[in-house]
């Protein structure tokens, strides 16, 4: 099984729409966090959290919520999406500062 | 000016050519090197750490970190169709969830 899942793999939805995108980790490591991936923008990151009571925002966190449900459980929503927020959006862990662990990520167009 | 600049490609190669790949960087605050790849429709995948000048090798991957020209380099010999992916390379300054940067990414495509 994957170390990091993220549901949905695909989503399309309208503008206006609120939505949620789910992340959860079996590497047991404390950090999380929410990337979104741009053509020629690279990975940039939205929200992160280092355990279950911490929540911090990210470079591009307008738009965005998180919640940190259980140290493997990390969830982003997006209030109202608008089409600027289609996006590859990846979540991944990390034990420390260094390296991340990426989910498979979530492909969302919003119409 | 970006933190990080990496040529985005594409880059094409025949299989068994040696590939070079490559990121210059502007401050000089970073301290560990990493390169990921990333095959079509997957999350990255960490392929080389380093914290130090000089080369590191794995396998058939090489990375080499110049801390004085802020380059840093990933080579790939012997190439193969499997090596066909995006390479991005991330450089960490300090301490914190802010302080890792990515490139934007190399194209590599390997033709059998």
């Amino acid at each position: 099984d994957a170390d990091v899942t993220q549901t949905p793999r695909n989503r399309i939805t309208k503008t206006g729409k609120r939505i949620m995108l789910e992340c959860s980790q079996t590497k047991g490591h404390d950090r999380m966090y929410w990337y979104r991936q741009d053509p020629g923008l690279g990975l940039r990151l939205i929200y992160y959290s280092f355990d279950v009571k911490d929540i911090n925002k990210g470079e591009i966190s307008d738009g965005y919520s998180v919640s940190r449900q259980a140290q493997a459980k990390f969830s982003l929503s997006l209030e109202s999406a608008i089409p600027n927020q289609t996006a590859l959006y990846f979540c991944a862990t990390s034990a420390d500062d260094r390296g991340r662990y990426f989910g498979p990520g979530t492909r969302l167009t919003v119409l | 000016q970006k933190e990080v600049e990496q040529d985005p490609g594409p880059l094409s190669v025949p299989e068994g050519a040696i590939v070079s790949l490559n990121c210059t960087y502007s401050n000089s605050a970073f301290q560990y090197f990493m390169w990921y790849r990333q095959y079509s429709r997957k999350g990255p995948e960490l392929l080389m750490y380093t914290y130090s000048s000089g080369n590191k090798e794995d396998g058939r991957f090489t990375a080499q970190v110049d801390k004085s020209s802020k380059y840093i380099s990933l080579f790939i010999r012997d190439s193969q169709p499997s090596d066909s992916a995006t390479y991005l390379c991330a450089l960490v300054e300090g301490t914190g969830a802010n302080n890792l940067f990515f490139g934007t990414g190399t194209r590599l495509t390997v033709i059998p």
